[in-house]
């Protein structure tokens, strides 16, 4: 069962307008809320993330938001760069049980100058 | 630059074959986990070491057999590997395990290829 969803496979976003790629959870435990940003050929490099208490955080052009209630997040990037095309993972993780980093099946993002 | 190194970048190994894959972190993590990555598809977690002993094994197949010698460094021994081994695998470090807000931070993995 697949508790970290990231229902669209590719966003295509022109340079310098925003780029929103959401992920929805099921698992009510997850404490934090994590973005990866991932290039060909090289590992996962963290971005953002966000607490479970909070629903927003904010990180020059990256913005978390999160609403707990719908169990779905979204990651905003304003304005977008064509260095921003990669494939990012949203990832969740708890205490516990929970405490292994789940990872939802990525999104592609490319951004067109 | 990653501050998780990963050697070596590339593996081809036939099935009989022994080789091992190594990454060392300088962050004064205390936690280290390796990943499972097929095409297309999210990283799998494999194995967790917290505090150098083994934490967490996800029902790994025997072939593959873990070992931290020390805090900084993790190794992944590969014997009687099969084709659908072939992947890439993910190092990763983070300070503490049990803490969720402390993020993990990936090597940039190995590309394994089973012949």
């Amino acid at each position: 069962d697949q508790q970290v969803k990231q229902n669209s496979p590719s966003l295509s976003v022109q340079e310098g307008r925003i780029s929103i790629l959401n992920c929805d959870y099921t698992n009510s435990m997850f404490d934090y809320f994590l973005w990866y940003k991932k290039y060909p050929a090289e590992g996962p490099t963290f971005l953002i993330s966000i607490s479970s208490i909070k629903d927003k955080n904010e990180d020059g052009r990256f913005t978390v938001f999160l609403n707990k209630s719908a169990k779905h997040l979204s990651l905003h990037i304003v304005p977008s760069q064509p260095g921003d095309s990669a494939v990012y993972f949203c990832a969740a993780i708890g205490t516990g049980a929970n405490s292994k980093l789940t990872f939802g099946k990525g999104i592609t993002l490319s951004v067109r100058p | 630059d990653t501050e998780v190194t990963q050697t070596p970048k590339h593996l081809v190994m036939g099935m009989t074959n022994k080789k091992s894959l190594k990454c060392e972190q300088h962050m004064g993590h205390r936690a280290m986990y390796w990943y499972k990555q097929k095409a297309k598809k999210p990283p799998e977690l494999m194995f967790v070491y917290s505090y150098e002993k083994l934490s967490i094994n996800e029902s790994v197949p025997s072939r593959f057999s873990p070992e931290c010698p020390n805090s900084s460094l993790l190794n992944l021994h590969l014997h009687a590997l099969q084709p659908e081994d072939s992947a890439l695998y993910l190092c990763a470090s983070s300070q503490d395990h049990r803490r969720a807000n402390q993020p993990q931070h990936f090597g940039d993995g190995t590309r394994l290829s089973i012949l």
